[in-house]
């Protein structure tokens, strides 16, 4: 079935250094790659998203890469913060027109001081 | 608006007792899903609807219940609680458009099964 497998399970860097959180997916069809940041205590949110006919895209300080061949998606944020600090989760979309998203198990960022 | 909103924030049950998570989007999205939240598993989809009067399973159905008489309103039963259910559940609508699916998820329900 689908799955997406997310590593590491926790990230622990220095302020302004880089962080780097890989996924990959099992399902061929997926076409949609987005990622979430979830605050303590909080909903789980957009950050940045990709699709499969785009290798790469940036929003400021956040990056996200695409290998569709070897099924692996990476999320980049460089410069970190404190107020990055969360859990970040990466997902797959399931069979299209559905709005299905299959999430990995998600990274603690820790950005410290 | 509202967005997506999820009652009650907080519930105990105890084993064996049922109960309704109430779940209503105001942004006339299509799609609507429930997932899980457990400590390093990530979200787990529970399950899913497309459209009024269509609901599919996910992830980890087993123990729970959908239905989608509205665009607006996806609840979620569950229909004897047992202490593995323990967890945050997380509602979400959604909208596609040109390729793109995001979610926008509610406030979360933390239940405890004792």
């Amino acid at each position: 079935g689908e799955n997406v497998e997310q590593h590491p399970s926790t990230l622990s860097v220095q302020e302004g250094d880089s962080a780097v959180i890989k996924c990959t997916y099992s399902d061929s069809a997926s076409n949609y790659f987005p990622w979430y940041k979830q605050e303590l205590g909080k909903r789980p949110q957009l950050i940045i998203d990709i699709r499969s006919n785009v290798g790469e895209k940036k929003d400021q300080r956040i990056a996200v890469t695409l290998n569709k061949t070897a099924k692996h998606f990476s999320l980049h944020i460089t410069e970190t913060q404190p107020e990055d600090s969360a859990v970040y989760f990466c997902a797959a979309s399931g069979s299209s027109n559905t709005g299905k998203l299959i999430f990995g198990q998600g990274t603690t960022l820790q950005v410290k001081p | 608006n509202a967005g997506v909103t999820q009652t009650p924030k907080f519930q105990v049950l105890k084993t064996g007792q049922s109960m309704t998570l109430q779940c209503a989007q105001d942004m006339n999205h299509e799609y609507m899903s429930w997932y899980r939240q457990d400590p390093g598993m990530g979200l787990r989809l529970i399950h899913y609807s497309v459209g009024a009067g269509i609901t599919d399973q996910g992830e980890v159905p087993n123990g729970y219940n959908v239905s989608r008489s509205t665009t607006e309103d996806f609840p979620l039963r569950l229909l004897s609680a047992a202490p593995s259910q323990t967890s945050v559940y997380f509602c979400a609508s959604s909208y596609e458009m040109t390729g793109r699916t995001e979610a926008f998820f509610g406030q979360g329900t933390r239940l405890t099964v004792v």
